[in-house]
């Protein structure tokens, strides 16, 4: 079956730091991905999608690159702020409507 | 805006007393779903309902119902709710064939069972 895998956190870095938040994902075929941002006591909040190899999703100044070869859609900020602080999820799309796939996702601290 | 909303955002009940929790959109999506998020976790799928069509997970345990009287509200009933239906209850929905189904989230309800 699909699945993601993303790296534990939390992860805790300085205000204008570079962020990478890695994601590796399993499927059958060709999935369309996603990065969801959670804030705290809110729901999820879609960040960007890609859907197909080589595709960069981008959005608030976050970038992911749809890497088919090495099965990655990795997470970037250039430099972070404090108000990202938050729970990034990835997720895979795959088949039906209903099909999403969630990592267990990975808490972001950004400290002053 | 058009948006998707759950109410209440907290809720409190007792061991074994029903609740029901409620979402309402103003997307006009065909598809609802409700999600089970516990602590650090990621969300799990309970079901969907694509139109009055019902899918259940097939692992959601028997105490979760849940009703979709029209496009705009679904509800989620826990009949008998335990100490381990403790959790964050999001609701989501997506129009299939728009956005790459991308789902959109409401805010959640957090229960707590006492």
């Amino acid at each position: 079956g699909n699945s993601v895998t993303q790296m534990e956190g939390p992860v805790t870095l300085s205000e204008e730091a570079f962020l990478t938040i890695n994601c590796t994902y399993t499927a059958t075929g060709y999935p369309s991905l996603f990065w969801y941002v959670q804030y705290p006591g809110e729901g999820l909040q879609l960040l960007l999608k890609a859907t197909k190899a080589d595709d960069k999703g981008s959005n608030k100044g976050f970038e992911a690159t749809y890497r088919k070869e090495t099965t990655s859609f990795h997470l970037e900020k250039g430099s972070v702020q404090v108000s990202d602080s938050a729970v990034y999820f990835c997720a895979l799309r795959e088949g039906g409507y209903q099909k999403v796939t969630f990592g267990t996702g990975t808490k972001l601290q950004v400290i002053p | 805006d058009a948006m998707v909303i759950q109410n209440p955002r907290y809720q409190v009940t007792q061991f074994g007393k029903p609740v029901t929790l409620s979402c309402s959109q103003t997307l006009n999506h065909n598809v609802m779903y409700w999600y089970q998020q516990k602590s650090s976790q990621a969300p799990k799928l309970l079901f969907h309902y694509y139109d009055k069509d019902f899918n259940n997970e097939a692992d959601t345990p028997d105490n979760f119902q849940s009703r979709r009287p029209n496009t705009s509200f679904c509800f989620l009933d826990i009949r008998s709710p335990g100490l381990g239906d403790a959790a964050m209850y999001l609701c989501a929905t997506s129009k299939p064939g728009q956005g790459l189904y991308e789902q959109y989230f409401g805010p959640g309800t957090r229960l707590t069972v006492t």
